[in-house]
């Protein structure tokens, strides 16, 4: 099956650095999604982003489907993006998610 | 906005005890899904539930597991005798049709089983 890789594992930055988190996968595929795992466990949905770019205040990702590849990009980054960021995507000729393996994210005050 | 709902939002249950999560996937949405993370790992794919009846499974979703549309709008996931190692985070999500299009997960369900 294919392969969700997130790089890096983890991640310590002070507040207001800026990041790029980056998401390999291994196979074709028809979505891709982001998500942030608050400390509650709640899975936030921050793009769904098969293809393209997007922005969303300080958040910004851009997948390259024909190069397998997704980034995450956090500007000015602030102590409430602290969390787990995970991608999520559909292989080509199926329905369902896999996720990647997480980048864990700590931001200092 | 429009989301999927999870009850409990955590539950503790008796080893050997029989365990009914339930959700509510957005009322136009026809794929259903759920997902398990075990503390500290990734989110693992469960089971997917299209035209009242499972459409693909994993090896984790043995026996033990079983799902249900009970009244088209409520979605269920069963437990029939919980093990210690069921313990983890449970998440439904929803999508309107199985191509392109986005999924949306619920807030979550801790699962403790002691």
């Amino acid at each position: 099956g294919i392969q969700v890789e997130q790089s890096p594992p983890d991640l310590i930055l002070q507040e207001g650095a800026n990041s790029t988190l980056r998401c390999n996968f291994s196979d074709s595929v028809n979505n891709l999604q982001w998500f942030h795992q608050n400390p509650w466990g709640q899975l936030i949905n921050l793009f769904y982003i098969p293809s393209g770019t997007k922005q969303n205040g300080r958040l910004s990702a851009t997948t390259v489907a024909t190069e397998r590849y997704s980034l995450l990009y956090i500007s000015s980054s602030q102590t409430t993006d602290s969390g787990v960021y995970f991608c999520a995507v559909v292989a080509s000729g199926t329905y369902k998610y896999i996720f990647g393996t997480g980048t864990r994210l700590k931001v200092l005050a | 906005e429009p989301e999927v709902t999870q009850t409990p939002s955590h539950q503790v249950t008796q080893m050997g005890q029989e365990v009914i999560l339930r959700c509510v996937p957005i009322s136009n949405h026809l794929y259903f899904y759920w997902y398990r993370q075990i503390l500290g790992q990734k989110v693992e794919f469960l089971v997917s539930f299209y035209n009242n009846e499972i459409s693909e499974k994993s090896e984790i979703f043995d026996d033990q597991f079983s799902v249900e549309r009970p009244d088209g709008s409520n979605f269920t996931l069963k437990i029939r005798s919980t093990k210690l190692e069921d313990s983890a985070m449970y998440f439904c999500a929803s999508k309107r049709q199985g191509g392109e299009t986005e999924a949306f997960f619920g807030q979550g369900t801790r699962l403790t089983v002691v």
